[in-house]
């Protein structure tokens, strides 16, 4: 089974507004990470958070984590075109991928 | 930088046919990683190795599938024989590990259909 799962599956935004998906796991963890793919760049890297940290920022992605819930989030202020893509969580357990939030950026 | 390099990016092949697929990890990296992603899912982990040693293959269906990391850099995954249902993007991903963090890089991916 997956050790990630994502919420919401799809989501559709305005540009400029802010995306939040959610990640659910269900064993301990060290790490979780968060991940990119799109058609132009593949899967890439956003963030990754400790377990024993509750909130990290990288720019316009702030990610959250609660271990007591197993749960992580990741928020995207002020999208734009370019965030339209599939995100995934992953954890460090077995690294297993959830199966990914489809976020679309609407002109 | 040059990333993870895999090869070939598309390969279509009859059914009962073998298929092989190479990656090619960033340098330095002791972590390489394989996974199969099937349309609209995320990546699946088949195998992943430390160094030489392959440290998780749990999820690698060794009937028809196998891996190699020779000398612990450049690494194999072949399928024999190919079966419909293994159409899907194989990626590989090499990762520096360092205690309790890893970030992986991935490659952009072989394509395979299986007909």
């Amino acid at each position: 089974s997956q050790q990630g799962e994502e919420d919401p599956q799809a989501l559709s935004i305005q540009e400029g507004e802010n995306a939040t998906m959610n990640c659910s796991y269900k064993t301990s963890i060290n790490n979780l990470q968060w991940y990119r793919q799109n058609s132009g760049r593949g899967l890439v890297h956003l963030i990754l958070i400790r377990s024993n940290e509750r909130e990290k920022h990288s720019g316009r992605l702030r990610v959250t984590l609660d271990t007591s819930k197993k749960s992580s989030s990741l928020l995207i202020t002020a999208s734009r075109a370019a965030d339209t893509a599939s995100y995934f969580c992953a954890t460090d357990d077995k690294i297993i991928f959830g199966k990914g939030t489809r976020l679309h950026i609407l002109p | 930088e040059a990333g993870v390099v895999q090869s070939p990016r598309y390969k279509i092949i009859e059914k009962k046919q073998p298929v092989a697929f190479w990656c090619n990890p960033i340098s330095g990296h002791n972590t390489l990683y394989w996974y199969r992603q099937n349309l609209g899912q995320g990546p699946e982990l088949l195998i992943r190795y430390e160094n030489e040693e392959a440290v998780d293959d749990s999820q690698l269906p060794k009937d028809r599938f196998s891996a190699e990391r020779l000398k612990g850099v450049d690494s194999t995954l072949k399928i024999q024989p190919a079966e419909l249902g293994d159409s899907a993007v194989y990626l590989c991903a090499s990762s520096l590990v360092r205690g309790e963090s890893y970030e992986q890089y991935f490659g952009p991916g072989t394509r395979l259909t299986v007909t």
